[in-house]
C-alpha cells in the first residue's frame, strides 16, 4: 500500500489561507469519508485536527477545514498563526490493507 | 480525556525484540475500538504497525512480514506489542493509539526505541 501523497512543504504569512492536499486512488481517498488530518509539532505525538473528511474534534480551533473531491482530501488553514506551523499528516481508510495508509506528511512554515 | 501511555526499554540490541506496553486511562480497552501502534523513525514520517480489536483479533502490517504479535491485558487497561528480530532500521519512536475504525484519535507521547549494541 503506497503513502497518500502531499507537498513536502507550504508556506504563508500571518493572517493568510493555506491549503494541504492529500492525493489517494480509488482505494482509498476516492472511495471513502475515513480522511483524517494530524499536526504533529517537533517531539511531540500527532494530533487529531480533523476526521471524517470535515469533522473538527472538540478543541480544535475553526480556523481548521477538511474537504475532498475526488481522490484529493485537503486541509485548509485559515489566519495563519506562528503557532500553526509544525508537520501536517493525512490518513484515510483503504481497502487495500486492514490498516489504514497515511500521508507522507508536509511541513508547514509561517513566514 | 482519553489518555494512552508507552512504556518499554529505550535501547535494545540487534536481533532481540522489543516489548511494550501501553496503559490505557478515561476508556476501558474492552468497551470497543481498535488499539494500535504506529513507529515514526527519525525525520521520517508515520508507519503502521498493527492494531488490534478489543474482541482479541489483530491485524499487522504485511511489510514487518510476521514480526510483530499484539496482545490485551483487560484487567490492566493496557495492550501490548512485541517486535522481534530487531535491527537499526527498527529505531524509532513508538506510538500506541486508540484507532475507531481505520484512524487514530488518541495517541499516546511516543517512546524512542534505539537499536544498537
Amino acid at each position: 500500500q503506497s503513502a497518500l501523497t502531499q507537498p513536502a512543504s507550504v508556506s504563508g504569512s500571518p493572517g493568510q489561507s493555506i491549503t494541504i492536499s492529500c492525493t489517494g486512488a480509488s482505494s482509498d481517498v476516492g472511495s471513502y469519508n475515513y480522511v483524517s488530518w494530524y499536526q504533529q509539532h517537533p517531539g511531540k505525538a500527532p494530533k487529531l485536527m480533523i476526521y471524517e473528511v470535515s469533522i473538527r474534534p472538540s478543541g480544535v480551533s475553526n480556523r481548521f477545514s477538511g474537504s475532498k473531491s475526488g481522490y484529493t482530501a485537503s486541509l485548509t488553514i485559515s489566519g495563519l498563526q506562528a503557532e500553526d506551523e509544525a508537520d501536517y499528516y493525512c490518513s484515510s481508510h483503504t481497502s487495500s490493507t486492514t490498516l489504514g495508509v497515511f500521508g507522507t506528511g508536509t511541513k508547514v512554515t509561517v513566514l | 480525556q482519553v489518555q494512552l501511555q508507552e512504556s518499554g526499554p529505550g535501547l535494545v540490541k540487534p536481533s532481540e525484540t522489543l516489548s511494550l506496553t501501553c496503559t490505557v486511562s478515561g476508556y476501558s480497552i474492552s468497551s470497543g475500538y481498535y488499539w494500535g501502534w504506529i513507529r515514526q523513525p527519525p525525520g521520517k514520517g508515520l508507519e503502521w504497525l498493527g492494531k488490534i480489536h478489543h474482541s482479541g483479533s489483530t491485524y499487522d502490517s504485511p511489510s514487518l512480514k510476521s514480526r510483530v504479535t499484539m496482545s490485551l491485558d483487560t484487567s490492566k487497561n493496557q495492550f501490548s506489542l512485541k517486535l522481534v528480530s530487531m535491527t537499526a532500521a527498527d529505531t524509532a519512536v513508538y506510538y500506541c493509539a486508540r484507532i475507531p475504525y481505520s484512524n487514530p484519535d488518541f495517541w499516546g507521547q511516543g517512546t524512542l526505541v534505539t537499536v544498537s549494541s
